[in-house]
């Protein structure tokens, strides 16, 4: 069964530290990757998806198949990252599997 | 504007009403979604459709039902709320085809007293 794990409930940073989000994944499929954010008072949103191998507002994050990850990294934290963060792995179907999330809070 | 909408953002109702929690999109799209989330939890599947008159149901066992009559609309209806059906109802739509963004809405949440 297909089942996403971020480890952490609560994250904080400080302002300009790097910042990871822990995301582990068990699926027999081959997996597909993805970020969601919900900030303060706006709706759960697309941050990244595995496949484009994108970098968006300074996130990456890599698929680590030998390792069932896809942490979120971001190399200088910025005020404006707090928010709660999800990860979610896309089956077969093309349904979505979430994590429980991670709330990160960046201390000024 | 194109947006996907919810209505009511809250709703406090008593055990036993029959209630319908709408959710419409201007999206164009052709897949919709209703995740159920308690607080503190994952977000959980409990309906999607790809189309007109095509249901189906997620990995979470809901006692609510959907229909999809029209492209733009998938009501999620309750036919005797109970306090266990308190919690965060999100809908959501994306075009066919694979590693399609998922957009949401703002949500309804839900508590039944």
């Amino acid at each position: 069964a297909q089942r996403v794990t971020q480890p952490e409930k609560l994250l904080s940073v400080f302002k300009g530290a790097p910042v990871e989000l822990k995301c582990n994944y068990s699926y027999s499929g081959s997996p597909e990757l993805f970020w969601y954010v919900q900030y303060s008072r706006q709706r759960l949103q697309l941050l990244l998806r595995h496949i484009s191998r994108e970098s968006i507002k300074g996130f990456t994050a890599d698929l680590n198949k030998g390792e069932t990850s896809f942490h979120l990294k971001k190399p200088f934290a910025q005020e404006e990252d707090s928010a709660m963060y999800y990860c979610a792995l896309q089956t077969g179907a093309n349904n979505l599997f979430f994590g429980t999330g991670t709330r990160l809070t960046v201390i000024p | 504007e194109a947006d996907i909408y919810q209505t009511p953002r809250y709703l406090v109702i008593g055990t036993g009403k029959k209630i319908t929690l709408e959710c419409s999109q201007t999206m164009g799209h052709d897949k919709m979604y209703w995740y159920q989330q308690d607080p503190g939890m994952e977000l959980h599947l409990i309906h999607y459709s790809y189309g007109v008159n095509s249901t189906e149901k997620g990995d979470l066992s809901s006692e609510s039902t959907v229909s999809r009559i029209r492209t733009e609309h998938f009501p999620l209806t309750l036919e005797s709320a109970r306090p266990s059906h308190t919690s965060q109802y999100l809908c959501a739509s994306s075009d066919t085809g694979r590693h399609n963004e998922q957009f949401f809405g703002p949500g309804t949440r839900l508590t039944v007293l």
